[in-house]
């Protein structure tokens, strides 16, 4: 069963605009993975923070966990056009498997 | 980085018939790989967990037999859609494990789209 719920669903925004997206979930995790997927392709992988983490940057990503929450954000900052992707964040319980989110359908504006 | 490739990327086919899709990792091994299926504007649902040289393990509700997995390299596992109808299409996405080092990070093929007629 998918655990991670990611909010918003769509989010259209300008370019150069900074993008928020949240994921929670449910369970106790090792880490959390955040994803991207363009159009019709597979998944790329763009960072990973560990439980015992707080914050992770890298390049304009940013990424913040609240394990006493149990949720996660996904910041890009200065978008652009090639950010229009569906995003996902993917959580590991420690059995070697995945759980993904919904997804968040990012549109970046020209 | 990992690569992982699947073959083929698309395919249509007529009701009944089996299709095989392989997944690769060209530049390391991966003693485990995994099968996601994805509908449209949907989330990657996780199928089965294939380790080589050892029987498949398959998610509540996915059914062994019509979705035969293989994974008999290092490299190579493959999955069999048998007999199948308009309701298995889909995407599907196959990913990779390292087995050496620090194993957390997926790497995923750019999925296989099948359309069933």
């Amino acid at each position: 069963s998918q655990q991670g719920e990611e909010d918003p669903q769509a989010l259209s925004i300008q370019e150069g605009e900074n993008a928020t997206m949240n994921c929670s979930y449910k369970t106790s995790i090792n880490n959390l993975q955040w994803y991207r997927q363009n159009s019709g392709r597979g998944l790329v992988h763009l960072i990973l923070i560990r439980s015992n983490e707080r914050e992770k940057h890298s390049g304009r990503l940013r990424v913040t966990l609240d394990t006493s929450k149990k949720s996660s954000s996904l910041l890009i900052t200065a978008s652009r056009a090639a950010d229009t992707a569906s995003y996902f964040c993917a959580t590991d319980g420690g059995a070697q498997k995945l759980v993904f989110g919904q997804g968040t359908r990012l549109t970046i504006n020209p | 980085g990992a690569v992982v490739s699947q073959h083929p990327s698309r395919v249509i086919c007529k009701s009944g018939t089996s299709v095989k899709i392989e997944c690769r990792s060209l530049d390391f091994q991966a003693t485990t790989m995994f099968w996601y299926r994805q509908f449209p504007k949907q989330s990657l649902m996780l199928m089965a967990t294939s380790n080589e040289g050892s029987k498949a393990t398959y998610e509540q509700g996915v059914e062994k037999d019509k979705f035969l997995i293989n994974h008999a390299s290092l490299t190579l596992s493959t999955l069999t859609v048998t007999s199948a109808h308009p309701e298995d299409s889909s995407f599907y996405i196959c990913s990779a494990r390292t087995s050496g080092g620090y194993q957390e990070t997926q790497y995923f093929g750019p999925g296989t789209r099948l359309l069933v007629l």
